[in-house]
């Protein structure tokens, strides 16, 4: 399969802890954006990378949250000093077009 | 700023019903627009797309005609199946290739 893939799947962490989720997006797509998504809502977004530059940030990424993509490969999502407002499902999504495709997400539960 | 509004849920239709989920926007310029599905337990899925004005995307039964003097992209279905059941989500780009507006999406359970 060739599809978007996420790690991990799901993630309970107690508030104060970091967290690191890492996608891998479908291979020569040179875009990747992060988007998070709560119960009811629509994904929001977060941030995105043309290659390993990352391009945009939404007011949504705190000063908690880093991502990186340092070879314009797979991406990382790190939170720090976690709080239970972070408890959302973090999604990914690659294209190298105008169709995005998005990965099965990341559940992150702080406790 | 760019929005997607959608009609609440959830909705609940017998089998073989019509469908229509409405979808309006507010964006500048020419917008890409989208629709998008989850299923219960999955990932979004693309499920069609219109990129300019008068287009009709597409896929599964299920159509959209990007409108813009109503600024709507409507979802529709002439005959649902239960294993329609799922979240579907209105979206847009507002300059092509940038980040997706979605809108909350809507429920839909279709009964046997």
């Amino acid at each position: 399969d060739t599809g978007v893939s996420q790690d991990p799947r799901h993630k309970i962490t107690k508030r104060g802890q970091n967290v690191t989720f890492r996608c891998d997006p479908i291979s020569e797509h040179n875009r990747l954006y992060w988007y998070r998504q709560t119960l009811g809502q629509g994904p929001e977004f977060l941030t995105y990378f043309q290659n390993e530059a990352q391009l945009e940030k939404s007011r949504l990424l705190s000063d908690r949250f880093s991502a990186e993509r340092p070879k314009g490969s797979f991406s990382t999502l790190e939170i720090q000093r976690t709080e239970q407002g972070d408890s959302a499902m973090y999604l990914c999504a690659s294209t190298r077009g105008v169709e995005q495709y998005f990965g099965p997400g990341t559940r992150l539960t702080v406790t | 700023g760019n929005s997607v509004t959608q009609m609440e849920g959830p909705v609940t239709l017998s089998e073989e019903a019509f469908l229509t989920i409405n979808c309006t926007y507010t964006a500048t310029g020419y917008p890409s627009l989208f629709w998008y599905v989850q299923y219960p337990g999955e990932g979004l899925q693309l499920l069609l797309k219109a990129t300019k004005a008068d287009d009709k995307g597409s896929n599964k039964g299920f159509e959209a005609t990007y409108r813009k003097e109503t600024t709507s992209f409507h979802l529709e279905k002439g005959s649902v199946q239960v294993s329609d059941s799922a979240v579907y989500f209105c979206a847009l780009d507002s300059s092509g290739n940038t980040p997706l507006v979605f809108g909350k999406g809507t429920r839909l359970s279709v009964i046997a």
